[in-house]
């Protein structure tokens, strides 16, 4: 069975950071494309980043650019958000998403985690 | 970037009815080389993920139930519930996943609920 399981979420103060970690099993993980997207309290689905199968193409959100990093670790079968500069804004869900192709070009998500949850707050 | 809008933001439906939702898109996401809309359509139920439904406008993901239907192209689509069931209340939000550079961008959502 297709499993992601998200990690590392809680509550932080304004401008500190967290690392979100995504553990993935049941499927060949070093084959697809990974993702972050977000829903924030009251808000929709919000995509935050994008990294291929090999690391070599990754994408950000402009809300998030230069302030999270996306990565990956296939022999673990890992995935990663490191957050820095956290906002109020970027209290919500943070899912771990599994895309259906190697690049994440043209096609669409097709497993979600359950979510970990990251408040910004003083 | 482009955006998706919704209609409506919410809809109660008798059991066994049918449910119709919206989706349009501030532009085309029908990619020409290979004539395929890049719009999929998810349903989130309370506390639970989002699940893919429908793909490609009109592609249904394994296992989904045939009462749900996926159509339209270009700029305007559709998500139809025929014969609602208790298990269908949801949140329903589409999504485009044609811009370049990659965007994936979605709707407002959609909240069903049995009238």
């Amino acid at each position: 069975e297709m499993q992601l399981v998200e990690s590392g979420g809680g509550l932080v103060q304004p401008g500190r950071s967290l690392r979100l970690s995504c553990a993935a099993s049941g499927f060949t993980f070093d084959d697809y494309a990974m993702h972050w997207v977000r829903h924030a309290p009251g808000k929709g689905l919000e995509w935050v980043s994008l990294i291929s199968w090999n690391s070599n193409s990754i994408m950000y959100a402009d809300s998030v650019k230069g302030r999270f990093t996306i990565s990956r670790d296939n022999a673990k079968n890992s995935l990663y958000l490191q957050m820095n500069s956290l906002r109020a804004e970027d209290t919500a869900l943070y899912y771990c998403v599994k895309d259906m192709s190697r690049g994440g070009s043209g096609w669409p998500l097709d497993h979600w985690g359950q979510g970990t949850p990251v408040t910004v707050s003083s | 970037d482009i955006v998706m809008t919704q209609s409506p933001d919410s809809l109660a439906v008798s059991l066994g009815e049918r449910a119709t939702i919206n989706c349009k898109s501030s532009q085309s996401v029908l990619y020409s080389s290979n004539n395929k809309n890049y719009l999929a359509w998810y349903q989130q139920k309370p506390g639970q993920p989002p699940k893919l439904l429908i793909f490609w406008a009109s592609t249904r993901q394994s296992g989904v139930p045939d009462r749900f239907s996926g159509s339209g192209s270009g700029t305007d689509f559709t998500l139809t519930i025929s014969g609602l069931q208790a298990e269908d209340v949801a949140v329903y939000y589409c999504q485009q996943f044609y811009s370049s550079p990659p965007m994936w961008t979605f709707g407002q959502g959609t909240k069903v609920e049995i009238k």
